[in-house]
C-alpha cells in the first residue's frame, strides 16, 4: 500500500495553461506539505496544511493555490503556467505537534512547461 | 532553524561503513538533527533523527557529539542501493515539521 501517492507522475503542458496535481496519504497524518525541486535540485517548501487549515505559505506566486478537501488529501492547482514552473513537485505528510515526527514523501510529479 | 554544513560528495566501497559528517555549530538546545536521503528521481526518505544521544535503527546509526555541534550518519554496510544525496537538517520538533533542505552530500557507493 502506497503511503503517499501523487497523480499524475508526469505532466507536460504549455505555457498559460491551468493544471492540478493531486496528493493522498493513507498514514492517518494530519499535516501535509508541498515541496518544489527545481532543475538545480534544491528542495524548497511551498505550503503546509494542518487539518485542512493553511499553516505554512512560503513566498510562492499566487498562481499556485493549494486545496485540502480533507486531512488525507492536498491538491495543488497552478494557473497560467510559466516556463519557470517546470520542476518536480513533492507532496509529504506528517503528524503535527511537539514531537520529532518524520515526514513521508510521495514519488513526485515532474511538471514540464513548454 | 540552525544552518548545517555537509561535504558536497563522498565515495564509499560497497560493504564498507559509510560515515557522513554534518556540522551544525549554531544548533539550539531544543533542535533535533534529522537525516533524510533522496535516491535518484525519488522522493526524500526519512532515515533517522536524534537530540542528544546516539541513535540506531534498521537503516543507520546517528552519532551526535557531546557539544551537539556536529554529527555523523553511519551506514554500517553500504550497498549500491545506498547511492543517494543525504541531507542533514536541524530543526525544532514542534508544530509543522517544515524541512529546510541544503545541498546535501552526494554519496556514491562503488562496487
Amino acid at each position: 500500500d502506497t503511503a503517499v501517492s501523487q497523480t499524475p507522475k508526469y505532466l507536460v503542458t504549455q505555457m498559460g495553461n491551468d493544471k492540478s496535481i493531486k496528493c493522498e496519504q493513507n498514514l492517518g497524518h494530519d499535516t501535509m506539505y508541498w515541496y518544489k525541486q527545481d532543475s538545480k535540485k534544491f528542495l524548497k517548501i511551498m505550503f503546509s496544511y494542518n487539518n485542512k487549515e493553511l499553516i505554512i505559505n512560503e513566498t510562492v506566486p499566487n498562481r499556485f493555490s493549494p486545496k485540502s478537501p480533507d486531512k488525507a488529501h492536498l491538491n495543488l492547482h497552478i494557473n497560467s503556467l510559466e516556463l519557470g514552473d517546470s520542476a518536480v513537485y513533492f507532496c509529504a505528510s506528517s503528524q503535527y505537534g511537539t514531537g520529532a515526527y518524520e515526514q513521508y514523501f510521495g514519488p513526485g510529479t515532474r511538471l514540464t512547461v513548454t | 532553524d540552525a544552518k548545517t554544513t555537509q561535504p558536497t560528495s563522498m565515495d564509499c566501497a560497497e560493504g564498507r561503513a559509510a560515515n557522513l559528517p554534518c556540522n551544525h555549530s549554531t544548533i539550539s538546545g531544543n533542535e533535533y538533527v534529522y537525516w533524510y536521503r533522496q535516491i535518484h528521481s525519488q522522493g526524500p526518505q526519512y532515515i533517522i533523527h536524534g537530540l542528544k544521544n546516539n541513535e540506531t535503527n534498521e537503516m543507520a546509526s546517528l552519532i551526535i557529539t557531546e557539544d551537539r555541534k556536529s554529527s555523523t550518519l553511519i551506514l554500517p554496510h553500504a550497498t549500491l542501493r545506498d547511492t543517494a544525496v543525504y541531507y542533514c537538517i536541524v530543526r525544532v520538533a514542534a508544530g509543522a515539521q517544515k524541512l529546510v533542505f541544503g545541498q546535501g552530500t552526494r554519496l556514491t557507493i562503488n562496487p
